[in-house]
């Protein structure tokens, strides 16, 4: 399987922490995109750094990228009860055209 | 970014029945892909849906088990065949608008009894 792995799968954090979530991958990608989701509803497209970016911010989230290892990083910063949920990372392959593999996942819960 | 619905939004189904998976997006775009994720589980790509031509599928899912349509550039179906317990999964649908990036429905929650 391509599907990339993601550490750890279930992190716990008190609200105004910082959460750091790993994603690894096998192979050479076009970009990495970082997607969220509640309790098993759809994914909340988050973030997209592409495979020339090594760092990468948007709000409280800092994306890095190193193509040299295959792994990425996400940081939320000064969490949020409302951030608990799964993130995963997600790969575009580089074949041209868009099919994303998926991550195992990573599970956040952020008490107040 | 583009807005896409998905009915139903969720089901329970009897084994050895069929269930058709509607998505809808209120843009015209170029490929919608279908998505499984199994409970508990990450997702996994069942197929690419271009208008005007046959899906292409994952290794292991087949048309027969999962046929597709997509009549349209803002429309697509996924049925779900034959059903057994072990389809028991959340399905989604995805475009990718803009390029690169895919923007995903909320899911349809199916239970196979």
């Amino acid at each position: 399987s391509q599907q990339g792995e993601e550490d750890p799968q279930a992190l716990s954090i008190q609200e105004g922490e910082n959460a750091t979530m790993n994603c690894s991958y096998k192979t050479s990608i076009n970009n990495l995109q970082w997607y969220r989701q509640n309790s098993g509803r759809g994914l909340v497209h988050l973030i997209l750094i592409r495979s020339n970016e090594r760092e990468k911010h948007s709000g409280r989230l800092r994306v890095t990228l190193d193509t040299s290892k295959k792994s990425s990083s996400l940081l939320i910063t000064a969490s949020r009860a409302a951030d608990t949920a799964s993130y995963f990372c997600a790969t575009d392959a580089d074949t041209g055209f868009q099919k994303l593999v998926f991550g195992t996942g990573t599970r956040l819960l952020v008490s107040p | 970014s583009a807005v896409i619905s998905q009915k139903p939004s969720r089901d329970i189904c009897q084994r050895g029945t069929s269930l058709t998976i509607q998505c809808q997006v209120d843009s015209q775009v170029t490929m919608m892909f279908w998505y499984r994720q199994q409970p508990g589980q990450s997702l996994t790509l069942i197929a690419t849906a271009n208008q005007g031509s046959e899906a292409t599928y994952e290794s292991g899912f087949v048309i027969d088990k999962f046929p597709i349509s997509r009549p349209n550039l803002t429309f697509s179906t996924l049925t779900v065949s034959n059903m057994s317990p072990e389809d028991s999964s959340i399905y989604l649908c995805s475009v990718e608008e803009p390029r690169e990036t895919q923007y995903f429905g909320p899911g349809t929650r199916l239970l196979v009894l």
